[in-house]
């Protein structure tokens, strides 16, 4: 099992719709959640953390998270041609050798077409 | 407030060959990271820093690669030598303790 694991994608939503994006993750006691948005070429950019059960929203993101599932999510509400991206999640290790530690997902790749 | 600075953007080398990459991480964070992201996958750790300390290299391949730290601000990250699969975009990140990380604009390499 992937200690971070993401659906495959491509994710293809028309503008204006709810993209919907899931994350699992294997570490039981991790604390720490991150989602960050790469456009092809660049970097990766922070755009949501999350520490607590429950939804955290920050304009058209909302972060959903359920550590007894220990699934974490992001929705983009009113997606825009501009969200098409690729979307990491990451996790920080809370326990045994790994404590601190940043895991990535292997990423979904979105699109959202006009 | 200045991102994390890197360079060279971007390097075509031979198999075999040593190449190196430098990184400047936003002032004030003390954790610097390199990371290895091979295209369609990830970001992948290859070491943690602590001002300039290490405090994980546990994929860090040491048999060629290397990174020091040496006065806890700037770093290098060097491979020696450079095998075909080592071709990636190598990222460096920099973070306060325990805050988010900071990502620079990365060096991509390409082994020839």
């Amino acid at each position: 099992q992937k200690e971070v694991e993401q659906n495959s994608g491509p994710l293809s939503v028309p503008e204006g719709a709810i993209a919907s994006l899931n994350c699992t993750y294997s570490d039981r006691v991790s604390q720490s959640f991150f989602w960050y948005r790469q456009y092809s070429g660049k970097s990766p950019e922070l755009i949501m953390s999350i520490y607590s059960n429950g939804d955290k929203e920050d304009g058209r993101f909302t972060a959903q998270l359920n550590k007894a599932s220990q699934y974490v999510s992001l929705l983009i509400r009113d997606s825009q041609p501009s969200d098409s991206a690729t979307y990491l999640c990451a996790v920080v290790h809370a326990g045994g050798t790994s404590y601190g530690k940043l895991t990535f997902g292997q990423g979904t790749i979105l699109t959202v077409h006009p | 407030e200045a991102g994390v600075a890197q360079s060279p953007r971007y390097k075509i080398i031979e198999k075999r060959q040593s190449v190196a990459f430098w990184c400047n991480p936003i002032s004030g964070h003390a954790t610097l990271y390199w990371y290895q992201q091979i295209l369609g996958q990830g970001p992948k750790l290859l070491i943690q820093f602590q001002n300039n300390g290490v405090v994980d290299d546990s994929q860090l391949p040491k048999d060629r690669f290397s990174a020091e730290r040496l006065k806890g601000v700037d770093s290098t990250l060097k491979i020696q030598p450079a095998k075909l699969e080592d071709s990636a975009v190598y990222l460096c990140a920099s973070s306060t303790q325990g805050g988010p990380q900071h990502f620079g604009d990365g060096t991509r390499l390409s082994i020839l």
